[in-house]
């Protein structure tokens, strides 16, 4: 069975601060895919990023940097100099064995000005 | 192609009353997804679809849940005898059979239900 755990359910920082955003999965497939999602108020899920389980390097996009360790099956993700519109619900998802995504729980995150 | 649409965005019934949502995949994706996401909680697995043939069901999916896509072009999810805990927002995706495409998903905005 798959599993995603994002243990932090809000967070809040004061705009111009870096904030990451845990996420931890558990999957017996040697074959897997990992990514991030940001969900607006709007509600429609915004894809952010995709990786492969033979993909360990680290991806920087813009403010937007994540971390994959397989030691840890961990696969953090960092904003740096965080925005009032990064306010958002950022899910971490894992698609492995089938086509089904398994998404954790989500942090929310708020920005403050 | 605007991406993927789900009609209505809000829907709001009574209990027992039946409902039909419809998700308009794009147009060249021959995958579709159903998902449901409860307030506070991920998207949660509905089922999924390749052209017409409806291939995986979750446990989620009870009898009072029916999803068909004819002509493996729009689909739609009919909740019959509606409760109040199936009140969530029903989301729709859908990916394209290329080389690269593993879970590569576009999410539609869904449709939010309210059973009340």
């Amino acid at each position: 069975a798959q599993k995603v755990t994002q243990a932090q359910t809000e967070i809040s920082v004061v705009e111009k601060e870096d904030v990451t955003l845990d996420c931890v999965y558990e999957t017996r497939d040697t074959t897997y895919y990992l990514f991030w999602y940001k969900q607006p108020p709007s509600g429609e899920l915004v894809f952010l990023i995709r990786r492969n389980s033979f993909d360990e390097q680290n991806e920087i996009s813009g403010r937007y940097s994540w971390n994959f360790q397989k030691s840890t099956s961990s696969f953090n993700f960092t904003i740096t100099a965080s925005q009032v519109v990064d306010s958002a619900v950022y899910f971490c998802a894992l698609g492995a064995g089938s086509y089904q995504l398994t998404f954790g729980k989500g942090t929310k995150l708020s920005v403050i000005p | 192609d605007t991406g993927v649409s789900q009609d209505p965005r809000h829907k709001i019934t009574k209990r027992g009353q039946n409902v039909t949502f419809r998700c308009d995949p794009i147009s060249e994706h021959n995958r579709l997804y159903w998902y449901r996401q409860t307030l506070g909680q991920g998207p949660e697995f509905l089922t999924y679809f390749q052209n017409e043939a409806q291939l995986e069901k979750s446990r989620l999916l009870s009898d009072r849940f029916s999803a068909e896509r004819p002509k493996g072009s729009f689909s739609t999810l009919e909740i019959q005898r509606t409760e109040q805990g199936d009140s969530a927002m029903y989301l729709c995706a859908s990916s394209h059979p290329g080389i690269d495409s593993n879970y590569g998903y576009t999410f539609g905005s869904g449709t939010r239900l309210t059973v009340v």
